[in-house]
């Protein structure tokens, strides 16, 4: 039972490419989650999804697009990285009910230049 | 709107010392309420979390916090500090259900709170 992973650990790109952030999870849980780090500022949720195909808006979406195709992936991509992106990226997951825990990922490092 | 604040973005204390890292939330609907830690280079991982039964809750390595709901706190403490506890502390709400300003199947999070400990 490997949780909440996250694909790459980190990365480098240059302004203007693209990539796309993978998380899996093995718990069969139903909401997962996109957050971004940065000093200061705490944990602001990006996107998340409430089930297999569906996804909606947090705080900071601009600039990011999410897909959850199949209810144990959920990828986030950048179409065109900015420098403003450079940032900790967190993902997580639950089950359907407000009072269980979230499980993290170990987070993707990621550097905009 | 910022439905938790957690006072003090940094704490210092000596080792076996009392540790007390402070959350206050606002919400109109009965909330349930999460501390995380995260450790350097780490993800978050829960310490601990109410859900309406017990107001004191037990959690990982001796910390503990009460929900007091006439003070909407929920604030942390650990008797006796220890050098492994030096992290960052999170304070988050999620909500039994959809509230004004904020939205079911969401984790508020505070702005974390850095806890050093001395030797």
């Amino acid at each position: 039972n490997a949780g909440v992973t996250q694909t790459p650990k980190f990365r480098v790109l240059k302004t203007g490419q693209s990539m796309t952030l993978l998380c899996a999870q093995d718990m069969n849980h139903e909401y997962m989650y996109w957050y971004r780090q940065d000093p200061g500022m705490g944990l602001r949720l990006i996107h998340y999804s409430v089930g297999e195909g569906t996804t909606a808006k947090g705080e900071v979406p601009d600039g990011y697009n999410v897909s959850r195709l199949k209810k144990q992936n959920f990828l986030l991509g950048l179409e065109s990285a900015a420098p403003s992106q450079t940032s900790v990226y967190f993902c997580a997951s639950r089950r359907d009910r407000p009072q269980e825990t979230q499980y993290f990922g170990p987070g993707t490092r990621l550097l905009v230049l | 709107a910022q439905s938790v604040t957690q006072l003090g973005s940094h704490v210092s204390v000596s080792e076996g010392a009392l540790v007390l890292l402070r959350c206050n939330y606002s919400s109109s609907v009965p909330p349930y309420l999460f501390w995380y830690v995260q450790y350097p280079n780490q993800g978050l991982q829960l310490l601990l979390k109410y859900t309406s039964a017990a107001t004191l809750v037990k959690g990982i390595n001796d910390f503990e916090a009460e929900f007091k709901k006439s003070e909407t706190s929920f604030h942390l403490t650990k008797p006796s500090a220890h050098m492994s506890d030096a992290a960052e502390y999170f304070c988050a709400v999620s909500f039994s259900r959809a509230d004004r300003g904020s939205t079911l199947g969401r984790l508020y999070f505070g702005r974390g709170t850095q806890l050093t400990v001395w030797p």
